[in-house]
């Protein structure tokens, strides 16, 4: 059945390292999301694409985070260069949305992050 | 700004009914969204309400009133397996922003 990867499931770096995370969404979607989620700040969205364009990245630390989508199939979210406080578990949702309504979002698994 | 406002955590009992409140303070709301996340899991969908009213989807319902900037889940003969965390979220037009509420624990009970 379709879903949303996302690799790698755990990750574990040294402060200073840079970090890159994949999603593949499910294919024929056309939106995707990046969130992150920590105990102390619940589930926050750091990005949204439509059609592979970059919509709103507003949630995103500019200075350190990037995220794009080199083609239909693929979404990355790297860090550089990672920090503690990074740490947390990073999800790649992706729906079939079109401006205006509403269209439920499929969670990956999430990339869990440890920054030491 | 956007503020939602959820129990951090609720008890009930296997078969019984348990309403999961969500208050909201947000410009530019467009919809309020309801996702389930089990430990160790990733967020799922539950319901949507773009209008005022309440949708039902099987055991779960959940309603929004926007003069009252409220809107709950309503889960209906509880299991077990609804043991979980229960996340609102509401979105702008375009979905270019989506702000989820910081989660209600539910802890169903034999």
């Amino acid at each position: 059945d379709a879903r949303v990867t996302q690799t790698p499931r755990d990750k574990v770096t040294e402060m200073g390292q840079e970090v890159t995370m994949r999603c593949q969404p499910i294919l024929g979607h056309n939106t995707v999301f990046w969130y992150r989620q920590t105990m102390m700040q619940g589930l926050e969205l750091l990005a949204y694409f439509r059609n592979r364009a970059p919509l709103d990245d507003s949630g995103m630390p500019k200075d350190r985070f990037s995220a794009e989508m080199p083609d239909a199939t693929l979404a990355t979210l790297k860090i550089q260069p990672s920090e503690p406080r990074d740490s947390a578990v990073y999800f790649c949702a992706s729906g079939a949305g079109s401006g205006g309504s509403y269209n439920e979002q499929f969670f990956g698994p999430g990339t869990r992050l440890t920054v030491l | 700004g956007q503020s939602l406002e959820q129990p951090s955590e609720v008890t009930a009992v296997e078969g019984a009914i348990v309403q999961i409140n969500c208050t909201y303070q947000t410009s530019g709301f467009y919809g309020l969204s309801w996702y389930q996340q089990h430990d160790g899991g990733a967020p799922t969908f539950l319901s949507y309400n773009a209008l005022d009213g309440l949708e039902e989807t099987g055991r779960f319902s959940s309603f929004l009133s926007r003069s009252d900037s409220y809107g709950y889940l309503l889960l209906q003969e509880l299991q077990m397996k609804d043991s979980a965390s229960y996340f609102c979220a509401v979105h702008g037009y375009n979905f270019n922003k989506f702000y989820f509420g910081s989660g209600t624990k539910l802890n169903v009970k034999p």
